[in-house]
């Protein structure tokens, strides 16, 4: 079946450090690859995507490579800052009709000033 | 445009009663999506629409969950004799369409749905 690991937090930066989600996966096609930011008090967005493998997804400085060799899909930002401060889902889409999504638990990320 | 639209967006309700939640997905979206996120979890899939082919319906947690979407628009999320586990905020989502991987999901900015 599918489903989507995804590393635990709560994750504590100070501003300006280096940020890595982890995120693996499990898909019985080939699935499109998704990661969405809740900031708070507001609803889930699409902060990037990747629809194949070796696709990489960016914005807002943030950056997700569609590994298939490793089935994973890690979320990076080279500087965090304050307002990056948000609980962040992996997902996948697999590609059978129906475009059933698959959520990760959620990282919650806090940067500190 | 505007976007996916929920109603309430509060509810508060004593164990036992039944109550009703809301979904305007975007105008022309084909597909949506109920999700239930409990505090602290992740999003928890409950029923998804897509055209006018019948629901999946396989998330839903029991019997006392039902949700119907009228005209392949409006959806309502039905929870009959609410218990204090039914707590949790419920997430709308639709996109353009069900029948790709592709598709990005909108979500609305949810039901906070309090069982007392």
């Amino acid at each position: 079946g599918n489903s989507v690991t995804q590393m635990e937090g709560p994750v504590t930066l100070s501003e300006e450090a280096f940020l890595t989600i982890n995120c693996t996966y499990t898909a019985t096609g080939y699935p499109s690859l998704f990661w969405y930011v809740q900031y708070p008090g507001e609803g889930l967005q699409l902060l990037l995507k990747a629809t194949k493998a070796d696709d990489k997804g960016s914005n807002k400085g943030f950056e997700a490579t569609y590994r298939k060799e490793t089935t994973s899909f890690h979320l990076e930002k080279g500087s965090v800052q304050v307002s990056d401060s948000a609980v962040y889902f992996c997902a996948l889409s697999d590609t059978q009709p129906g475009n059933q999504f698959y959520f990760g638990t959620g990282t919650s990320l806090t940067v500190i000033p | 445009g505007a976007g996916v639209s929920q109603s309430p967006s509060n509810k508060v309700t004593e164990k036992g009663k039944d109550v009703e939640l809301r979904c305007d997905p975007i105008s022309g979206h084909t597909a949506l999506y109920w999700y239930r996120q409990s505090l602290g979890q992740g999003l928890e899939f409950l029923i998804y629409f897509q055209g006018n082919s019948a629901p999946d319906k396989s998330g839903l947690p029991s019997d006392r969950f039902s949700a119907e979407r009228t005209g392949g628009s409006v959806s309502t999320l039905t929870i009959q004799r609410t218990q204090q586990e039914d707590s949790a905020v419920y997430l709308c989502a639709s996109s353009l369409t069900g029948t790709s991987g592709f598709n990005e999901q909108f979500f609305g900015p949810g039901t906070r749905l309090t069982v007392l």
